[in-house]
């Protein structure tokens, strides 16, 4: 399979654990994103990685939340202490170099429930 | 912030029927993307378009760069089209900016 993987699919946690997830991009796309969807809404976007470089981040992304890319290739988004409100679908996306407008491929989602 | 506004919010349509989903946005875009998810969470991106018309078999994605409108049609809908039709747009930057979505169902 070729497409944009994520890891878990699904997380179950108590309120203040620390979670990690982990995103594999389409080999060839240098840019990667972090969205979060909550039910009945739209995705918002969380952060932009270009290479290993983390281009953009929204203001949604507090301090308990980090995300890397160390060697421009897979990712991983970090949350610290969760809280209710984190409960979620993260989704990442990849899109490739070429063209002034990007295609972005999804992949399953994260779906995280904080208990 | 685009804002991206979506309608309807809710659609339920018959086997067969034609459907249309509309998209407002309120500044100057470089593309705007149609996306369809199903139950489950996984996006797929339908269209990406930035002027005119694009056609994928049932479905056709028209832009109107003045007006700041796109709608998607779904010809000869189907029970199998049915899911939650998202529009975003990317501007300056690459992230994208969603709506809220259209709920489609279509009965047999």
């Amino acid at each position: 399979d070729t497409g944009v993987s994520q890891d878990p699919r699904h997380k179950i946690t108590k309120r203040g654990q620390n979670v990690t997830f982990r995103c594999d991009p389409i080999s060839e796309h240098n840019r990667l994103y972090w969205y979060r969807q909550t039910l009945g809404q739209g995705p918002e976007f969380l952060t932009y990685f270009q290479n290993e470089a983390q281009l953009e981040k929204s203001r949604l992304l507090s301090d308990r939340f980090s995300a890397e890319r160390p060697k421009g290739s897979f990712s991983t988004l970090e949350i610290q202490r969760t809280e209710q409100g984190d409960s979620a679908m993260y989704l990442c996306a990849s899109s490739p170099r070429q063209g002034a407008a990007y295609e972005q491929y999804f992949g399953p989602g994260t779906r995280l429930t904080v208990t | 912030k685009n804002e991206v506004e979506q309608s309807p919010q809710n659609l339920t349509a018959q086997e067969g029927e034609f459907i249309t989903i509309n998209c407002s946005y309120s500044v100057g875009i470089s593309a705007l993307h149609w996306l369809q998810q199903h139950p489950g969470g996984g996006i797929v991106s339908l269209f990406m378009l930035s002027s005119g018309k694009k056609k994928h078999g049932r479905l056709i994605a028209t832009i109107n760069i003045q007006e700041k409108h796109s709608s998607l049609h779904i010809t000869a809908s189907h029970p199998r089209d049915s899911a939650v039709y998202i529009c975003a747009v990317s501007n300056s930057g690459y992230a994208l900016n969603f709506g809220k979505g259209t709920s489609l169902l279509v009965t047999p």
